[in-house]
């Protein structure tokens, strides 16, 4: 089993859809959860963080987390054509002000397309 | 603010050749990390600088590889000799804080042939 898994896509939803990526995490003992978005040959972007269970909004962004399912998704909005690009779920033992891991376990990545 | 800076973006070499990657993190950013992907797989973590010092080396594949720090600013990635299984993109990325809001270069891309 993949430490960090993600949804395998590709993932294709029309402009101004709801697109939803998902990721599940095999460590008990991960704090903190990334989204990265990168775009192709350029550097992955830090998009989203969540430590604590539950939702976490951002403009068009919204990051959810559920620790007793191991189980954390991104939903974006009015999804838009520039979103497309690949999605990298990442995790972390550290947590928000303990103790703090430099370490991040990635997924493979969800590919987003978004059609107009 | 520039960005993480990384050198070469691109390198071809043979088989048993060295290559020597370069990264200049954030100005201030003291955490600076190295990941590898390589092809079909995932981001993979390699190591984990605090300043000069090596906090965790844990994903390092094997003693052809070593990065160094010196003086706690860039810091440079060996792979000596290169085999071609180490093809791939080498990330360079730094942060304030251990393990949070981790920032990336565009990565160097390396084949070996």
């Amino acid at each position: 089993q993949k430490e960090v898994e993600q949804n395998s896509g590709p993932l294709s939803v029309p402009e101004g859809a709801i697109a939803s990526l998902n990721c599940t995490y095999s460590d008990r003992g991960s704090q903190s959860f990334f989204w990265y978005r990168q775009y192709s040959g350029k550097s992955p972007e830090l998009i989203m963080f969540i430590y604590s269970n539950g939702d976490k909004e951002d403009g068009r962004f919204t990051a959810q987390l559920n620790k007793a399912s191991q189980y954390v998704s991104l939903l974006i909005r009015d999804s838009q054509p520039s979103d497309s690009a690949t999605y990298l779920c990442a995790v972390n033992r550290g947590s928000a002000g303990g103790t703090s891991y430099g370490k991040l376990t990635f997924g493979q990545g969800t590919i987003l397309t978004v059609h107009p | 603010e520039a960005g993480v800076t990384q050198f070469p973006s691109h390198s071809v070499i043979e088989k048993g050749q060295t290559v020597t990657l370069r990264c200049d993190p954030i100005s201030g950013h003291d955490n600076l990390y190295w990941y590898r992907r390589v092809m079909g797989k995932e981001i993979k973590f390699l190591l984990h600088f605090v300043k000069e010092s090596k906090q965790d080396e844990s994903g390092m594949p094997n003693n052809r590889f070593l990065a160094e720090r010196t003086g706690g600013t860039y810091s440079t990635l060996k792979v000596q000799p290169a085999e071609l299984e180490d093809s791939g993109v080498y990330f360079c990325a730094s942060s304030q804080v251990p393990g949070n809001t981790i920032y990336f270069g565009e990565g160097s891309w390396l084949t070996v042939v």
